[in-house]
């Protein structure tokens, strides 16, 4: 079975500092996505970031950025210069047969 | 603007009543989904469609129905044999789902309480 684990159920940072959430996954395919979402208070589910297991290079986006182990099955987001408007719940998901296998989540507080 | 739109907001069910969640996309997207979110945990998938009058059950379908009449809807019906309908239920669409995994987007969400 797939699965999607995301171990800190809360994480703080101090305004303008870098934080990386974690999450592991198992899936027995080799070619598949992964994804980071965020929601925050409203509720809107929101991309991130995605990642293709075949390229190698980790993606970026502004000030988010991944590093993915595909051998260890490790899939982390860098928050780099947090900033108020980060505060939310961050949902790792995995790709599988066109469906969305997701974490539990971690809740990001930002101090300012 | 193009999105997805999800009616009511909150949605007050009685006992054994029937109540419909809403979906609309105007994205021309081929797929859409419903899933259910409880607190502390991720997203669980309740139905998705890849096509027109044609749908499967995800993970968690007892209890709820859906339709795919036209490619803009996908109402999502909560019947009375849902015992715990309590929940957050949200919408999403992506181009098509056999095209490369493409990226799943969501709607605002609707509330369901049970009085």
């Amino acid at each position: 079975a797939q699965t999607v684990t995301q171990s800190q159920p809360e994480m703080s940072v101090q305004e303008a500092e870098t934080v990386t959430l974690s999450c592991t996954y198992d899936t027995s395919e080799s070619d598949y996505y992964l994804f980071w979402y965020k929601q925050p208070p409203s509720r809107q589910m929101i991309l991130v970031i995605r990642q293709e297991a075949y390229k190698q290079q980790n993606a970026t986006e502004n000030r988010f950025s991944v590093n993915f182990q595909k051998a260890a099955k490790s899939f982390s987001l860098k928050i780099s210069d947090s900033q108020l408007g980060d505060a939310a719940m961050y949902f790792c998901a995995l790709d599988s047969n066109y469906q969305l296998i997701w974490g539990a989540g971690t809740k990001l507080i930002i101090k300012p | 603007d193009g999105g997805i739109t999800q009616s009511p907001k909150y949605l007050f069910r009685k006992e054994g009543q029937n109540v419909t969640l809403s979906c609309e996309q105007n994205l021309n997207h081929d797929a859409m989904y419903w899933y259910r979110q409880d607190p502390g945990q991720g997203l669980r998938l309740i139905y998705y469609s890849q096509i027109v009058n044609d749908f499967q059950k995800g993970d968690i379908a007892e209890g709820y129905s859906v339709s795919r009449e036209k490619k803009e809807s996908f109402p999502l019906t909560v019947t009375s044999a849902q015992k715990n309908p309590t929940a957050f239920y949200l919408c999403a669409s992506s181009i098509a789902p056999d095209q490369n995994r493409e990226t799943q987007y969501f709607g605002p969400g609707t509330r369901l309480l049970v009085l």
